[in-house]
């Protein structure tokens, strides 16, 4: 099974309103942290917001949250007011021990595009 | 404050050439450190992961080897590329402000013809 799906190949909104971006994942890990990435064109890979499995309320960074929804395995990343600059692909990432290592499992992204 | 760097940038390669990519980190000692595969489009697949100096562990079976002499240093080799080999390949290690975080280099993009 995937341990993170993203199924959205590709999303548009328009500027200054809000996106989410879907994520779902798969772990026995109960301890286990969530993450989005950005990654523009130049290919770098920028941390955007992270959420821990025992945190309890939603994780917010600025224009971005996340909105945690555990029972249903689901962390998806809300943009708000979006930004030309936003457009670029997003991944969705998971964190769990297998080994006693920390491993982390990447989505397939979702390529935003931020039309003015 | 910690820095992590690859090389080369990017990278041309005829089929059957052997392959070296340098990973190194600074400002940290003793990293958690990770490569990872990106193919055109997709996301990002584990390939190798490192707890310490000579400890390499292997994610999926492929063409590809890891090394860390150093601490601070891991390299991805191969003895003969294939063209399956081509993509953006990204060190790793972890640590930092939020909890087992991970932070990324530049990456190196690699053509494999």
């Amino acid at each position: 099974a995937q341990k993170i799906t993203q199924t959205q190949p590709g999303m548009f909104v328009q500027e200054k309103e809000a996106v989410t971006l879907d994520c779902t994942y798969d772990t026995s890990d109960p301890s286990y942290g969530l993450f989005w990435y950005k990654q523009p064109s130049s290919g770098e890979m920028i941390f955007l917001i992270y959420q821990g499995s025992y945190d309890q309320q939603n994780a917010t960074e600025g224009r971005y949250s996340l909105n945690f929804q555990k029972a249903r395995k689901s962390a998806n990343l809300v943009i708000s007011a979006s930004q030309l600059g936003d457009s670029a692909m997003y991944f969705c990432a998971m964190r769990e021990k297998s080994d006693n290592f920390n491993k982390f499992y990447f989505g397939s992204g979702t390529k935003l595009n931020v039309k003015p | 404050s910690q820095t992590i760097h690859q090389w080369p940038a990017t990278l041309v390669q005829p089929v059957g050439s052997p392959l070296s990519l340098e990973c190194t980190v600074e400002g940290t000692s003793n990293p958690n450190l990770y490569w990872y595969r990106q193919a055109a489009g997709r996301g990002l697949q584990l390939l190798f992961y490192s707890v310490g100096i000579g400890q390499i562990s292997s994610e999926v079976p492929q063409n590809l080897s890891a090394s860390r002499p150093q601490d601070r240093q891991f390299i991805l080799s191969s003895k003969k590329l294939l063209l399956s080999d081509s993509g953006f390949y990204l060190c790793a290690w972890m640590g930092g402000r939020v909890d087992h975080e991970q932070f990324f280099g530049p990456g190196t993009r690699l053509t494999v013809l």
